[in-house]
């Protein structure tokens, strides 16, 4: 079965920190592997996507890494922000859909 | 683009009612997706269409459950009769080609339905 689990669940930092967001997959065999930002109420925002063949993508502050061998993926933010505070989706693309994470709630505190 | 587009925002119904989301995909998507968010199983995919198509709907959780897509620029999904279990948040994502290559899917806004 394909399975994405996210840790932690929820975290509290202040601002500045770097932080670390962590994704696991179950299945190997995938496409892409996508980060997703959602805010309370609404849609998601696509963060960075890295295509099975790459080991990471950079996106400003925002550093997405891939390790397809051991189904692990991470999200690395750089001296946080308040505006950083949302809901981060990890998602695998196993080429007919994507199978998403139950998500890590940041917040950083000012 | 207005990016992907759903209505209503908010429903309040109640149970045994029959429940019409819908969605406007963006213009020249090719892909459209269903998913429904709750807090018990996440986010999860109901059905989608490629080329107004539907291609799986392995998602769907039971005959209650229906969606069409009759033209590129418009599809619904339907619950009848709906269930207090069908609260969730409902999203529609549309995508230029499927997974595989490097193309994300853009989601709506969600569709906040509640079944009293």
């Amino acid at each position: 079965k394909q399975e994405v689990t996210q840790i932690p669940a929820a975290l509290s930092v202040p601002e500045g920190e770097n932080l670390v967001l962590n994704c696991s997959f179950t299945d190997s065999a995938i496409y892409n592997l996508q980060w997703f930002r959602q805010d309370p109420g609404k849609g998601l925002t696509s963060l960075l996507l890295i295509q099975s063949s790459q080991r990471e993508q950079t996106s400003g502050r925002l550093n997405a890494s891939l390790d397809k061998s051991s189904g692990r993926s991470t999200l690395y933010i750089a001296a946080s922000q308040p505006g950083d505070s949302a809901t981060y989706l990890c998602a695998v693309d196993y080429g007919n859909k994507l199978v998403f994470g139950a998500g890590t709630i940041l917040r950083v505190k000012s | 683009d207005a990016g992907v587009i759903q209505s209503p925002r908010h429903e309040v119904t109640e149970m045994g009612q029959e429940v019409t989301l819908r969605c406007k995909p963006i213009s020249g998507h090719d892909y459209l997706f269903w998913y429904r968010q709750t807090m018990m199983r996440g986010l999860e995919l109901l059905i989608y269409f490629n080329n107004n198509v539907p291609i799986d709907d392995s998602g769907m959780p039971e005959d209650r459950f229906s969606a069409k897509m009759p033209n590129a620029s418009f599809s619904t999904l339907k619950i009848q009769p709906s269930e207090p279990r069908d609260s969730a948040v409902y999203f529609c994502a549309s995508s230029l080609r499927l997974a595989g290559a490097k193309e994300t899917q853009y989601f709506g806004p969600g569709t906040r339905l509640l079944v009293l």
